[in-house]
């Protein structure tokens, strides 16, 4: 069945280091993106990315890196810049601009990061 | 740009009670809107979509949601509750010919069912 993968379910990391989470789509969806999503805030838009190669800035990039290397794969670095990494991380996917708007977003099932 | 309020953070209504879920969005023209929902640490599944025509659209779970272009609102309702509905619910907002493929979501309403 397609749909979308994230790893780890749950992830734990010291203060300093650097952790990268996985996100794989079998949908050949063109566009994927990153969420953070904290307690009584709703969704927040880490990075997104339209196509293999390019992705852009969402409104709390800081602290955050992407690569889009594969169409299937957008795994996002949590680096030691960002200050306040605890949080539930979802991925999702849509596909292009002709039928976006019929599917909307696919979800994964998050990535739960605790700094220890 | 377009934007989305969920009005109520929380909701609380007793099995077998009706329930209605407020969305509403700003933008200049009919959006795309969407209602999502998410149970406690997982992702968000689609319940239901409006694009154009019958302004009343059928979701998964029994869900319904109505499209009130006047009141710029597309409230998500259902007629009996059960308790496995309890879980976050967001409501979003796409544009048409956006070519960014965006969607903006609500900040989510979370509905606890009292037995």
């Amino acid at each position: 069945d397609g749909g979308i993968t994230q790893s780890p379910k749950y992830l734990f990391r010291k203060e300093g280091q650097n952790v990268t989470l996985s996100c794989e789509q079998n949908l050949n969806h063109d566009a994927m993106y990153w969420y953070r999503q904290d307690p009584g805030q709703g969704l927040r838009l880490i990075y997104y990315s339209q196509i293999v190669n390019d992705f852009q800035k969402g409104d709390i990039a800081e602290g955050y890196s992407v690569s889009r290397e594969k169409k299937e794969s957008f795994p996002l670095t949590v680096t030691s810049a960002q200050k306040n990494p605890t949080a539930f991380y979802l991925c999702a996917s849509s596909p292009g601009t002709g039928i976006f708007f019929l599917y909307g977003y696919t979800f994964g099932s998050g990535t739960r990061l605790t700094v220890v | 740009a377009q934007s989305v309020t969920q009005p109520d953070i929380h909701i609380t209504v007793s099995e077998g009670a009706s329930l209605e879920l407020r969305c509403n969005y700003s933008y200049g023209a009919t959006p795309y809107l969407f209602w999502y929902v998410q149970s406690p640490g997982q992702g968000l599944q689609l319940l239901l979509k409006y694009f154009s025509g019958d302004t009343l659209v059928q979701g998964i779970k029994g869900f319904e949601a109505e499209f009130k272009r006047s009141q710029s609102s597309f409230n998500l309702r259902k007629p009996s509750v059960h308790w496995s509905d309890a879980a976050e619910y967001f409501c979003a907002v796409g544009a048409p010919n956006n070519a960014g493929n965006m969607l903006t979501f609500g900040g989510g309403t979370r509905l606890m069912v009292k037995p």
